[in-house]
């Protein structure tokens, strides 16, 4: 099993339409998570941070369930710009330090059509 | 401008001959990272460095090496490179986001796109 696995995709959506994303891990130590985005040929940006809490940035909001171990992205009213590639990232961290060993998921393709 | 930049972008190269592609980061981050990307394989993590000196394999090490003389630099070497090495790959750097303990966000070089032939 991956450490870090994401809907396969891809999404095609029109403009407006609304769309989820999610991601399982397998490492129940996994400490902190993130949702990244790549556009084609570039590098990954972060999008956002995911929290216990559940996270929400304009259009973007990010859960997390630790206890099924999943996290999701939704992203309302998607733009023609949203089109990307969206990966998961989970962080486990060891040794007492503030970083850890992040791991990627293979990213979902988004495409948002007119 | 906060930023990690790679050197050169783009590469066409033989099997065989040694090859080194840098990558500097201006943020003062203590930890650096190597990975390749690979169609339906995701980005996977080859080296990386806690600190200057300080180095260690990631998940797909075999065939390269690293060396952290400097804060900034972190460059990745291919010896001996070979076709299965033909990848896309990034560095990128990681610090931790004010306010938000324990979160870190990785900035990512531009990418180096390598062909061993």
């Amino acid at each position: 099993r991956k450490e870090v696995e994401q809907d396969p995709g891809p999404f095609n959506v029109p403009e407006g339409a609304t769309v989820a994303f999610n991601c399982t891990y397998s490492n129940s130590a996994s400490q902190s998570f993130f949702w990244y985005r790549q556009d084609c040929r570039k590098e990954p940006k972060l999008l956002m941070s995911v929290y216990s809490s559940g996270n929400e940035d304009g259009r973007f909001t990010a859960q997390l369930n630790r206890a099924s171990q999943y996290i999701s992205l939704l992203i309302r009213d998607s733009k023609l710009s949203d089109s990307a590639t969206y990966l998961c990232v989970v962080n486990i961290r060891a040794g007492g330090t503030s970083y850890g060993k992040l791991t990627f998921g293979q990213g979902t393709i988004l495409t948002v059509h007119p | 401008e906060a930023q990690v930049t790679q050197n050169p972008r783009y590469l066409i190269t033989v099997t065989g001959k040694k090859l080194t592609v840098t990558c500097s980061q201006n943020m003062n981050h203590e930890y650096m990272s190597w990975y390749r990307q690979d169609p339906g394989l995701g980005l996977r993590q080859i080296y990386y460095s806690m600190n200057v000196e300080v180095t260690d394999k990631g998940d797909v090490p075999e065939g390269y090496k690293v060396s952290r003389k400097e804060k900034r630099n972190f460059p990745l070497i291919l010896e001996s490179p070979s076709p299965n090495q033909t990848s896309l790959y990034f560095c990128a750097s990681t610090g931790v986001t004010p306010g938000l303990a324990g979160h870190d966000e990785q900035f990512f070089g531009p990418g180096t796109r390598l062909t061993v032939l």
